[in-house]
């Protein structure tokens, strides 16, 4: 069984904070890894996408890679009460004959206290 | 730039009916994915479409079937509707059926009563 876990939350953090996102996945087969960030109510919204180990810098969003540990992270600086949303985390993974499939994670509820 | 569009935006049915949803892809994407999201948690894997074949599958029953057309819209199409069928229907299209990002529509929530 292919695996994308996260912590359910809620994570509070005050806003200004950095709010810090964990997940962590099974297959080592899998070659990119995608944050969402989903309103309530709302549809998921790409927000990150990381293919190799390393940090990625966009704005005030890090994705954090490590593929030996199976470890992805997400990092939101100077956090603000708009970034109070579910963020979910993907794993894409070959599943043959030319065939990607996503599997996500339950998602992490973020809120950011004014 | 045209996004990902889904329809109907909500649909209430009757359990053992059937019901088609559909979804236009982003403008340049050939590539359609559907998943499935319960309440609370992650949306899952149904299928996908490339060039009008079906090009992967998740752990759903057959009455979970799907078309891709020509312009690379698609439609979800589920038979025989239980009430654990309830749940937010996406669509999401990328560049290809390779490693992607895909970008998703806004969802039709469905109803089963």
């Amino acid at each position: 069984q292919k695996e994308v876990e996260q912590n359910s939350g809620p994570l509070s953090v005050p806003e200004g904070a950095i709010a810090s996102l964990n997940c962590t996945y099974s297959d080592r087969g899998s070659q990119s890894f995608f944050w969402y960030r989903q309103y309530s109510g709302k549809s998921p919204e790409l927000i990150m996408s990381i293919y190799s180990n390393g940090d990625k810098e966009d704005g005030r969003f890090t994705a954090q890679l490590n593929k030996a540990s199976q470890y992805v992270s997400l990092l939101i600086r100077d956090s603000q009460p708009s970034d109070s949303a579910t963020y979910l985390c993907a794993a894409n993974l070959f599943s043959g004959a030319g065939s990607y499939q996503l599997t996500f994670g339950k998602g992490t509820k973020l809120s950011v206290i004014p | 730039e045209t996004g990902v569009t889904q329809s109907p935006t909500h649909l209430i049915k009757t359990r053992g009916q059937q019901v088609t949803l559909r979804c236009s892809s982003q403008s340049g994407h050939n590539t359609v994915s559907w998943y499935q999201q319960a309440l609370g948690q992650g949306p899952q894997f149904i299928f996908q479409y490339y060039r009008e074949e079906e090009n992967g599958r998740g752990n759903f029953p057959p009455r979970f079937s799907g078309l891709q057309f020509p312009n690379y819209s698609s439609e979800l199409n589920v038979n025989a509707l239980e009430l654990d069928d309830s749940a937010l229907y996406l669509c999401a299209s990328s560049l290809g059926r390779g490693n992607y990002e895909q970008y998703f529509g806004p969802g039709t929530r469905l109803t089963v009563t």
